[in-house]
């Protein structure tokens, strides 16, 4: 049962466009929720992350929105840059239990130049 | 340190051998995760640490897999009686506390043969 899912495994975007990545999730536990940046032969690196009681956070080019009733969070990147071209994996966790953090299967952004 | 370390960044061994791959955490981090992330898939919980206390490894998937972290800072897991089917990316992340972001090494490539 995949709590954590990503649904499009690609998305390709013109460079200065807006790139929106898109997370679901099941569980209605999950209060803690983060985005993590892969490039090729390198570990996952932290991007953003949001908490429950917040519905937004910004940081630079990057904004995540959690909308928790659609069980739903994004991150919009704007305006991409080919750097920002990578695998985006969501990832959830609950403040209350275990602390693991479930990630999603990833989205392979491509940035156009 | 700087940042995780894994060693080794690849390996090969043979089904049937045991194998130990080490975590060296950032420094002044409490919590480390280790995590299995499969070929196209994101990472997958395996278990966590706080200093050396195990709460968590409801993710090892069999008696085979066990990790240890005697001293609240280097981690290892070892791996016993290697199936083809343990051949994964096995990732290392580190936190300050529990649930606050997680920073990933480069990852150990196991591949039994």
């Amino acid at each position: 049962d995949q709590q954590v899912k990503q649904n499009s495994p690609s998305l390709s975007v013109q460079e200065g466009r807006i790139s929106i990545l898109n997370c679901d999730y099941t569980n209605s536990m999950f209060d803690y929720f983060l985005w993590y940046k892969k490039y090729p032969a390198e570990g996952p690196t932290f991007l953003i992350s949001i908490s429950s009681i917040k519905d937004k956070n910004e940081d630079g080019r990057f904004t995540v929105f959690l909308n928790k009733s659609a069980k739903h969070l994004s991150l919009h990147i704007v305006p991409s840059q080919p750097g920002d071209s990578a695998v985006y994996f969501c990832a959830a966790s609950t403040a209350s239990g275990t602390y693991k953090y479930i990630f999603g299967t990833g989205t392979r952004l491509k940035v156009l130049a | 340190g700087a940042g995780v370390s894994q060693s080794p960044r690849y390996k090969v061994t043979k089904r049937g051998q045991d194998v130990t791959l080490r975590c060296d955490p950032i420094s002044s981090h409490a919590t480390l995760y280790w995590y299995q992330q499969a070929l196209g898939q994101g990472p997958e919980f395996l278990t966590y640490f706080n200093y050396e206390a195990q709460p968590d490894k409801s993710g090892l998937p069999s008696d085979r897999f066990s990790a240890e972290r005697p001293e609240g800072s280097i981690s290892t897991l070892t791996i016993q009686r290697t199936e083809q089917r343990d051949s994964a990316m096995y990732r290392c992340a580190s936190s300050m506390t529990v649930n606050t972001e997680a920073f990933f090494g480069q990852g150990t490539r196991l591949t039994v043969v």
